[in-house]
């Protein structure tokens, strides 16, 4: 069955980088595209961007641009999520997902990694 | 940019009623519109892809409808773990964007 395992909980300073990880299984990991999704406290759904497992391109959200860098490793099914010069704003619950296929919407979610930014 | 406008942000029904929530694009999308539902402390689940297919496993009571810049989620029975927020989602091009979310509360 399609899994997204992603790395856990972290507690940072402003200004510190963090690396998100989100290990696929369960499905041919090329054929897919990797989206980060992130949800502030107590706040809706914000997209960060997308990356291809085939090729590495990938499509930032604005916002983050110059922040946010989103690799793979095909060598072990693993996509990254890193984000730099973090700000208390950047606390909030960060989400992988699968997108493409049939559905070509995210269809599979990983269980979230809490991002605390905190002096 | 894609915006969207969902509404309404808060909806108090009870189990049985038929309800629904609505999401407007700002361009047209054709049919590219997902729905999600997210309980508190999960990840969200896909509903409906391409406007109106159920993903495998959703229950029928769900359905979507709509294309372009118009698009409806209804959910036909409101069961007691329907009780929830739900987002729609446009993927017609990048940057992605999701609705603001409607929750669906008790009343």
């Amino acid at each position: 069955q399609v899994q997204l395992v992603q790395s856990g909980a972290e507690v940072k300073k402003p200004g510190a980088s963090v690396k998100v990880s989100c290990k696929a299984s369960g499905y041919t990991f090329t054929s897919y595209g990797i989206s980060w999704v992130r949800q502030a406290p107590g706040q809706g759904l914000e997209w960060m961007g997308w990356i291809s497992a085939y090729n590495g391109n990938t499509n930032y959200a604005q916002k983050l641009q110059g922040r946010v860098t989103m690799t793979t490793d095909t060598s072990t099914s693993t996509a990254y999520m890193e984000l730099r010069s973090l700000r208390s704003d950047d606390t909030a619950v960060y989400y992988c997902a699968r997108e493409g296929g049939i559905a070509a919407a995210l269809d599979y979610w990983g269980q979230g990694t809490l991002v605390t930014v905190s002096s | 940019v894609i915006w969207m406008t969902q509404s309404p942000s808060l909806l108090s029904a009870s189990t049985g009623d038929r309800v629904t929530i609505s999401c407007r694009m700002s361009q047209g999308i054709s049919s590219y519109l997902a729905w999600y539902q997210q309980k508190p402390g999960k990840a969200p689940e896909l509903l409906i892809y391409a406007a109106s297919t159920l993903q495998s496993g959703v229950p029928s009571r769900f359905s979507g409808s709509g294309s372009g810049t118009d698009f409806t989620l209804t959910i036909s029975c409101l069961q007691s773990e329907d009780f929830a927020t739900y987002y729609c989602q446009q993927y017609y091009s990048f940057p992605r964007t999701f609705g603001q979310g409607t929750k669906v509360e008790i009343k």
